[in-house]
């Protein structure tokens, strides 16, 4: 069965500081792999998403870069953070094409971050 | 703008009874929808998919698609207060690889 870990669950960061969160998928091949945000009771911010390895497709212009180095693997980072970064970060996972029925999303824990 | 609608909430629902939560979409090319299910803290979970018009049963849950109207809705009998949670509806349209979500509904089951 197919299984996505995503880690850390919490982290506290100084402003300026840098980021990296990773998320790896095991159980399947060539997932569609998606990054997103969550502010305190708000809906999914998509944030990048990657149809394979070195493809990332950014929705949303920010502080934040996405890569992914193997197939099963996406690493969210930044550089430097801001405190606009604070929110709650979830790594998905999909095997979904186009005009294909399906291809519901499957998230990982989340990574709670606050940026102080 | 594709876009998904729901209404904030929170809905409050006495235990036992029916709860029922709606969504809209603007996207009339969209084919799949899903239902997830999000607790405090956690990560959104999966727990129904409907593809054609009509009812989809799964156990307590009741999940249905009016494409004409473009609404989807999701139904749970006999509420229970584990079942307070917010509920987020996904759209995926045929022309894309990502699901359009909604703001979620926080639903409150009343014991």
């Amino acid at each position: 069965s197919q299984t996505i870990h995503q880690w850390p669950a919490t982290l506290v960061q100084p402003v300026g500081s840098p980021l990296s969160l990773e998320c790896t998928v095991e159980g399947t091949s060539n997932p569609n792999l998606y990054w997103y945000r969550q502010a305190a009771g708000r809906g999914l911010q998509l944030l990048f998403y990657s149809v394979g390895i070195g493809q990332i497709s950014s929705e949303v212009p920010q502080n934040l870069s996405a890569s992914r180095p193997q197939d099963r693997q996406f690493i969210l980072s930044s550089k430097k953070l801001l405190l606009s970064d604070s929110g709650f970060y979830l790594c998905a996972w999909s095997v979904l094409g186009r005009g294909r029925l399906g291809s519901e999303a499957f998230f990982g824990q989340g990574t709670r971050l606050t940026v102080v | 703008q594709k876009e998904v609608e729901q209404n904030s909430g929170p809905l409050s629902v006495p235990e036992g009874a029916i709860a029922s939560l709606n969504c809209t979409y603007s996207d009339r090319g969209s084919q799949s929808f899903f239902w997830y299910r999000q607790y405090s803290g956690k990560s959104p979970e999966l727990i129904m998919s409907i593809y054609s018009n009509g009812d989809k049963e799964d156990g307590r849950f009741t999940a249905q698609l009016n494409k004409a109207s473009q609404y989807v809705s999701l139904l749970i009998r006999d509420s229970q207060p584990s079942d307070s949670a917010t509920y987020l509806c996904a759209v995926k349209s045929d022309s894309n690889y990502q699901l359009i979500w909604g703001a979620g509904t926080k639903l409150i089951i009343k014991p």
